[in-house]
């Protein structure tokens, strides 16, 4: 089983809509995760931390189950620049702050 | 400018060659990453530097070998290239103030 597991997607998306997807992770010593948009061929970027039980940044909402350990990205009133790949990451800082990305979700928000 | 540059940032060579890709760094951090990217892999971690003396593995360090020559700069070095060795490659550097990573543009490599 990998470390961190993403659905690759795509969802598609219409643009205004709500989309939603999960990132699970196998280690429950895990203390730390990220979402990150991937435009193609570009490099990563970070979207937002997800901290306890989670944050909202505008039209993007994440939250943090540590029980059935996954966390999970919201994207509210969907954009057509929303269109991208969304990695999820996760650290584990008693492992020396090793960094695990998921295989990473794509996203086509259209018209 | 880039806070992160990766040069070449494409580069197509043949098996057997030995290939160097350099990161350097602006913004002051101790710690970098090398990372490849395949399709529907995510990034792998090949190799990480703490500092100027700490080179440590990561999940796919075979074939590979890195010099961290400065603080702002860690260089990935395939000795000998294999096809399957054909990736897109990223530098990363963090902090960790803020647990955001910051990547150059990408090195993307082709082993014929």
């Amino acid at each position: 089983r990998k470390e961190v597991e993403q659905d690759p997607g795509p969802f598609n998306v219409p643009e205004g809509a709500t989309v939603a997807f999960n990132c699970t992770y196998s280690n429950s010593a895990s203390q730390s995760f990220f979402w990150y948009r991937q435009d193609c061929r570009k490099e990563p970027k970070l979207l937002m931390s997800v901290y306890s039980s989670g944050n909202e940044d505008g039209r993007f909402t994440a939250q943090l189950n540590r029980a059935s350990q996954y966390i999970s990205l919201l994207i509210r009133d969907s954009k057509l620049s929303d269109s991208a790949t969304y990695l999820c990451v996760v650290n584990m800082e008693a492992a020396g702050n090793k960094l695990t990305f998921g295989g990473g979700t794509r996203v086509l928000v259209k018209p | 400018d880039a806070d992160v540059t990766q040069t070449p940032r494409n580069r197509i060579t043949k098996t057997g060659k030995r290939i160097m890709l350099e990161c350097s760094q602006t913004k002051g951090h101790d710690r970098m990453y090398w990372y490849r990217q395949d399709p529907g892999l995510g990034l792998r971690l090949i190799y990480y530097s703490f500092d100027v003396k700490d080179i440590n593995k990561g999940e796919i360090s075979d074939g590979y070998s890195v010099s961290r020559q400065a603080q702002a700069k860690f260089s990935l070095s395939l000795e000998s290239a294999i096809p399957n060795q054909t990736a897109l490659y990223f530098c990363a550097t963090t902090g960790w103030d803020t647990g955001e990573l910051f990547f150059g543009e990408g090195s993307r490599l082709t082993v014929l």
